[in-house]
């Protein structure tokens, strides 16, 4: 699976845009980007994720650079409860692809 | 909407000790995981399941450790002899398939070891 980066923490006011990046500069054809958060010690919980399109649901968008070597997750308008640790996955779609967490981004929403 | 459920959510044992944690995955999930996570460190992978079978394990599997799906609905982690080290967040996750579905977590077993 393809190593991701993302910035150990960041800060954001609560009702602006919340952007966290993600470089997956060796991203393979068939490793989709997925995101996921987890607050305190809960179960990590599944955000979004794609393969080369721009994906957006109810929770996040997410956008992927046209040479998929990074991405942003984007939380349109933060809220205190979306403070949490946030997790950029790159994993193939052959098998059973475990999933490979790294350390993520610590977001706090600062009201 | 469906949930990874895990029972219990805290299991208090002696070391050298046989545990069970418990997970129910989503109903027509089909695919079955384990991770754990250690006070302060990564969730890390530990075995995946599909069809009564181990797909894959992490070093961190060692013959300590083992899977089943006694029936239709649970999924179940057993511990034979737990060490101090095993004490941990342990998470059950499960997909319906692979390639591009994503893996849906359960809340978690705290594990703690005496």
């Amino acid at each position: 699976d393809a190593k991701t980066t993302q910035p150990t923490s960041m800060d954001c006011a609560e009702g602006r845009a919340a952007n966290l990046p993600c470089n997956h500069s060796t991203i393979s054809g068939n490793e989709y980007v997925y995101w996921y958060r987890q607050i305190h010690s809960q179960g990590p919980q599944y955000i979004i994720h794609g393969l080369k399109n721009n994906e957006t649901n109810e929770m996040a968008s997410l956008i992927i650079t046209e040479d998929r070597k990074s991405s942003t997750l984007i939380l349109p308008h933060a809220t205190l409860r979306d403070t949490a640790v946030y997790y950029c996955i790159a994993a193939s779609n052959f098998g059973n692809e475990k999933l490979t967490f790294g350390t993520g981004t610590r977001l706090t929403i600062i009201p | 909407e469906p949930e990874v459920t895990q029972t219990p959510s805290h299991q208090v044992t002696q070391m050298g000790q046989e545990v069970i944690l418990r997970c129910v995955p989503i109903s027509n999930h089909l695919y079955f995981y384990w991770y754990r996570q250690i006070l302060g460190q990564k969730v890390e992978f530990l075995v995946s399941f599909y069809n009564n079978e181990i797909s894959e394990k992490s070093e961190i599997f060692d013959d300590q450790f083992s899977v089943e799906r006694p029936d239709g609905s649970n999924f179940t982690l057993k511990i034979r002899s737990t060490k101090l080290e095993d004490s941990a967040m342990y998470f059950c996750a499960s997909t319906f398939m692979t390639g591009g579905q994503p893996q849906h977590f359960g809340d978690g077993t705290r594990l703690s070891i005496l």
